[in-house]
């Protein structure tokens, strides 16, 4: 079974500091994978992906994954967070046929 | 590139009414998916299409629900009767079929159901 687990469901860091949103999955296949971003009252944004190749992935507005196939893991970082990154953090998996799998979200909280 | 359109953006009806939402996905993607979003259950796939084709259903709750796409260019969700418990934000995206390809989603539409 596939599956996406998101560790910790509110993170708060410190305008400035690093900010790290874990995702791991479980998957049979190689799968391919995504963050979003979901601003309050909007959808979701994709903020970068991975499919093959490079697995440290760079995204819009500063973000970067990496894909860590012996930990089955992709992290989510930006080295300063900023006031406008506060937002909900939603890690995915896709596979064949299109089916794609959420994890359950991090809210991200930015103190100034 | 105007994006997923969706319709209306809010929509506040009395338990019993029909509700019809309405999606309009980006010109040339030939995947559509139904979201809903709510605290409890976080985001849920309820349904998705693969050139106007319903691939997988099983997330649509019960029969009270249902999903159409007519052609490549629109798709309905409709809810009848609605019930409070129906009260979400309800999510369109769309797509290409391959595995690589990210989902694209519009605004939601916010229902509310007294």
């Amino acid at each position: 079974a596939q599956s996406v687990t998101q560790l910790g469901s509110h993170v708060s860091v410190s305008e400035g500091a690093l900010v790290l949103l874990r995702c791991n999955y479980s998957s049979s296949v190689p799968p391919y994978l995504f963050w979003y971003v979901q601003y309050p009252n909007q959808g979701l944004q994709l903020l970068l992906k991975y499919t093959t190749g490079a697995t440290l992935v760079k995204g819009i507005n500063g973000f970067e994954a990496e894909f860590k196939k012996s930990e089955t893991s992709f992290h989510l970082t930006k080295p300063s967070a900023h006031m406008s990154d506060a937002a909900e953090y939603f890690c995915a998996v896709s596979l064949a046929g299109n089916q794609f799998y959420f994890g359950t979200g991090t809210s991200l909280t930015v103190i100034p | 590139d105007a994006g997923v359109i969706q319709s209306p953006r809010h929509e506040v009806t009395e338990m019993g009414q029909e509700v019809t939402l309405r999606c309009k996905p980006i010109s040339g993607h030939n995947s559509l998916f139904w979201y809903r979003q709510t605290m409890m259950r976080g985001l849920e796939l309820l349904i998705y299409f693969n050139n106007n084709v319903p691939i997988d259903d099983s997330g649509m709750p019960e029969d009270r629900f249902s999903a159409k796409m007519p052609n490549a260019s629109f798709s309905t969700l409709k809810i009848q009767p609605s019930e409070p418990r129906d009260s979400a934000v309800y999510f369109c995206a769309s797509s290409l079929v391959t595995s690589n390809s990210p989902l694209h989603f519009g605004n939601g539409t916010r229902l509310t159901v007294t």
